[in-house]
């Protein structure tokens, strides 16, 4: 069975404060792993794809990197605008398309002025 | 373009009525998707639908029922309300990309 771990569950930063959110994977064999961002009322947004060990995507103050057990999403000097919660979701290389892809719990970034 | 729009936003249900929520999508996309996100345990799939015409379980199907109505429209649907339905729904729709775009969500408490 597919697992998403992230840590840490909660994330406090002083602005300019830069820090690394972590995501732990188990999968029978990956075909990609995702990064989205959801703020409080709304549904998630995509911000990145990941497909193989040492690939790296940056978006803004974003950088999101991927070995072969886990991904961290890089924030570098936060401002209080990236303050949500911040999804991992994989999809595992034996499932049809995209169809089915497994979601951590997230983590709650706070980013304070 | 509206994406993804969901109704309604909020709804209250006593325990074994029925309801429907309404999930629509104006970007032409093929697969549409059901999830429910709850406090601890991530979003997970309920049903999905590849395509206009086909529908599948996902993880967590029991007690729901779904209809592809047009490539544009999937509905959820409610028979029997129970308190453990209480959730927070959001629809979803990709093209053919891993992307998906999720609609605000539709705020369900089963008293």
């Amino acid at each position: 069975e597919d697992q998403v771990t992230q840590s840490p569950e909660a994330l406090r930063l002083q602005e300019g404060e830069s820090s690394s959110l972590n995501c732990s994977y188990t999968v029978s064999g990956l075909r990609g792993l995702f990064w989205y961002r959801q703020d409080p009322g709304k549904g998630p947004e995509f911000l990145f794809t990941l497909y193989s060990a040492g690939e790296e995507k940056e978006k803004e103050r974003l950088k999101a990197t991927l070995t072969k057990k886990e991904s961290f999403l890089h924030i570098t000097a936060p401002k209080p605008e990236d303050s949500a919660t911040y999804l991992c979701a994989v999809q595992a290389g034996d499932s049809g398309g995209y169809q089915k892809v497994t979601f951590g719990t997230g983590t709650k970034l706070q980013v304070i002025p | 373009n509206a994406g993804v729009t969901q109704t309604p936003k909020f709804q209250v249900l006593k325990t074994g009525q029925s309801m429907t929520l309404q999930c629509a999508q104006d970007m032409n996309h093929n697969s549409m998707y059901w999830y429910r996100q709850d406090p601890g345990m991530g979003l997970r799939l309920i049903y999905y639908s590849a395509s206009e015409g086909t529908t599948d379980k996902g993880e967590v199907p029991n007690g729901y029922n779904v209809s592809r109505l047009n490539k544009r429209e999937f509905s959820l649907r409610l028979e029997s309300a129970a308190p453990s339905q209480t959730s927070v729904y959001f629809c979803a729709s990709r093209i053919q990309g891993p992307e998906q775009y999720f609609g605000p969500g539709t705020r369900l408490t089963v008293t």
